[in-house]
């Protein structure tokens, strides 16, 4: 059965600590994102594959960064230059020009 | 600045009656529409789309309906079923980011009651 895996559904990290949630995808899909969903707002872009070794910025990368080594795989790195990265982290993917498949979700809260 | 609203944080509706959900953009090289649905602990889920071209889209019970003049999209769910209750998202792109960037308002909860 194809889909999206995201993991942990869950993760707590210290202040100051890099952390980073997965992303698999067994859809056969170029494209890849990553969004990030915060109390009473939409979805906001952090970052965004086409093809295997490329990345794009979305709206809100800082703090954040991507790799894309395989096509089935974008894992997503908060790095402790995000000042305030508790939220809910949702990933999705999608044939070119095609609507977005996401994942359910993971929500980091830093202690 | 959000370029889509959702300005209705939430909708109640009785079973059987429609649903109207509204969305607004400010962007007009957006050219493609999509409504997504949440349920809670899981991820969006795609329910219809709208290109420019058009200004309406059916399928089954939900149809998605596009002012473009106006800047306006909206849904109609008829009849409403309490199974619909959930989260609903709009979301705009244009062509000229190869429908890459994806632009989602903040959402409507709809509880539709038995």
């Amino acid at each position: 059965d194809g889909g999206i895996t995201q993991s942990p559904k869950y993760l707590f990290r210290k202040e100051g600590q890099n952390v980073t949630l997965s992303c698999e995808q067994n859809l056969n899909h170029d494209a890849m994102y990553w969004y990030r969903q915060d109390p009473g707002q939409g979805l906001r872009l952090i970052y965004y594959s086409q093809i295997v070794n490329d990345f794009q910025k979305g709206d809100i990368a800082e703090g954040y960064s991507v790799s894309r080594e395989k096509k089935e795989s974008f894992p997503l790195t908060v790095t402790s230059a995000q000042k305030n990265p508790t939220a809910f982290y949702l990933c999705a993917s999608s044939r070119s020009m095609q609507p977005q498949h996401f994942g359910d979700g993971t929500r980091l809260s830093i202690l | 600045d959000q370029q889509v609203k959702q300005n209705s944080p939430s909708l109640s509706v009785q079973e059987g009656r429609i649903s109207i959900l509204n969305c607004d953009y400010t962007n007009s090289m957006f050219d493609y529409f999509l409504w997504y649905k949440k349920y809670p602990a899981e991820g969006p889920t795609f329910l219809i789309s709208i290109s420019s071209i058009k200004d309406k889209n059916e399928d089954g019970r939900f149809t998605v309906f596009l002012n473009k003049s106006a800047k306006h999209l909206s849904l109609h769910i008829v009849p409403s079923q309490p199974g619909d209750s959930a989260v609903y998202f709009c979301a705009a792109s244009a062509i000229r980011d190869n429908f890459n960037k994806f632009y989602f308002g903040s959402g409507t909860k709809l509880n539709v009651k038995p």
